[in-house]
């Protein structure tokens, strides 16, 4: 079955750093861009950026450059999104999601089932 | 950044009913446009992609349609399971944008 879980609900302090992952299966995880979308309570959906696993590149939406950081470990199939210091404007629900192959296109075609990060004193 | 606008932004509709929502975008980028549906506590869902094409296993009540600035979605004969937040995106510019959503509930 092709899936992307994510992992579980965090609690954080402001400054405090964090590192979620979203495991892969089914798919040929090192040629497949994986991507981040943020979703803030209440609010739409948000382009983060994506990483190749394959040779670690990376593509940063500008909203987010900077204060994230993509990797993917493809020995383990898993990708990572990072924080050095969380915010408490870093509070939303974090999803993975694998783009469709080829190259008319992208789309999101699977999603992990959100990671929640709560940051607060 | 390219603006993806969604009208409108929320919709009631009967069962049976056939919905149509619109998708503008501030530049023009052909048919690089998806549209996703996203149940309440639930991770999002691909539903069209290169605006007319329907990805496998999505009913096909669902459609898509537009080139340019302009797409709509349409659900011909609305489900209650469509209950749900839909959002279109464009996967031509980087970054890639979402419209706001449409909240679709039932009359």
């Amino acid at each position: 079955e092709v899936q992307l879980v994510q992992s579980g609900v965090e609690v954080k302090k402001p400054g405090e750093s964090l590192k979620i992952s979203c495991k892969a299966s089914g798919f040929s995880f090192s040629t497949s861009w994986i991507g981040w979308v943020r979703q803030m309570p209440g609010k739409g959906l948000e382009w983060m950026g994506n990483v190749y696993p394959l040779d670690s590149r990376t593509i940063y939406s500008p909203s987010f450059q900077g204060q994230v950081t993509f990797s993917a470990d493809k020995s383990i199939t898993t990708a990572y999104l990072q924080w050095s210091s969380v915010r408490a404007s870093d509070t939303a629900m974090y999803y993975c999601a694998k783009q469709t192959p080829g190259a008319h296109c992208d789309a999101f075609d699977i999603w992990g089932q959100g990671t929640m990060v709560t940051v607060s004193s | 950044d390219i603006q993806m606008t969604q009208s409108p932004s929320s919709l009631s509709a009967s069962i049976g009913d056939r919905v149509t929502i619109t998708c503008r975008a501030s530049q023009t980028f052909g048919d690089y446009l998806n549209w996703y549906q996203q149940k309440p506590g639930k991770a999002p869902k691909l539903l069209i992609y290169a605006a007319v094409s329907l990805e496998s296993g999505v009913p096909s009540r669902f459609s898509g349609s537009g080139s340019g600035t302009e797409f709509t979605l349409t659900i011909s004969s609305l489900q209650p399971e469509d209950i749900a937040t839909y959002y279109c995106q464009q996967s031509y510019y980087t970054p890639r944008t979402f419209g706001q959503g449409t909240k679709l509930e039932i009359k």
